[in-house]
């Protein structure tokens, strides 16, 4: 399987706990992103990497969220001190943008299976 | 500033029956446009895409959308429904020089046999 994949699949933790969650994009894709789903709800965007630089985050990113890529591959999100709000199925998903990138362009975005994550 | 509005956040039709699916969108900048299927406990998979080349884009499964300028909308339809096609849509909408996807609230459609 080449697709998105992400690490666990379901996650259940106890409010004021840390989490972190994993995802490997397609190999070779340069562009990698975080969405949040809430039930009932269309994905939201988080934050995306363009290898291993962060390029833009949203404001539902709080303080105790925070993203890395660290060599431009595989990406880990982690919650700290989690509360009932947080959970969701967060989403990863990836995209290939050539060097010299028009940014007109669509890049494709492949979504991975998902997160969900339970906080009681 | 992009946003996607679905109309109907359920709708079900009969097994062989037409499947129309609403969206409309607002964008200050060109759009590209996307239908996404998700089934339970799965992310999400591309239907379809608009990227301001034919404005009746075909995708996988049977379905195609009309991109409406004057309208604002993408809607999506299938000419017959069938039961695996039971799932939530997304509509998306994604600025040009954008990269990040904004989504409708989604519609959940339902066949019925």
């Amino acid at each position: 399987d080449t697709g998105v994949s992400q690490d666990p699949r379901h996650k259940i933790t106890k409010r004021g706990q840390n989490v972190t969650f994993r995802c490997d994009p397609i190999s070779e894709h340069n562009r990698l992103y975080w969405y949040r789903q809430t039930l009932g709800q269309g994905p939201e965007f988080l934050t995306y990497f363009q290898n291993e630089a962060q390029l833009e985050k949203s404001r539902l990113l709080s303080d105790r969220f925070s993203a890395e890529r660290p060599k431009g591959s595989f990406s880990t999100l982690e919650i700290q001190r989690t509360e009932q709000g947080d959970s969701a199925m967060y989403l990863c998903a990836s995209s290939l943008a050539p060097p010299g990138v028009n940014t007109r362009r669509l890049y494709e975005q492949y979504f991975g299976p998902g997160t969900r994550l339970t906080v009681t | 500033a992009q946003s996607v509005t679905q109309l109907g956040s359920h709708v079900s039709v009969s097994e062989g029956a037409l499947v129309l699916l609403r969206c409309n969108y607002s964008s200050s900048v060109p759009p590209y446009l996307f239908w996404y299927v998700q089934y339970p406990n799965q992310g999400l998979q591309l239907l379809l895409k608009y990227t301001s080349a034919a404005t009746l884009v075909k995708g996988i499964n049977g379905f195609e959308a009309e991109f409406k300028k004057s309208e604002t909308s993408f809607h999506l339809t299938k000419p017959s429904a069938h039961m695996s096609d039971a799932a939530e849509y997304f509509c998306a909408v994604q600025g040009q020089g954008a990269q990040k996807l904004v989504f409708g609230q989604g519609t959940r459609l339902t066949i019925n046999p």
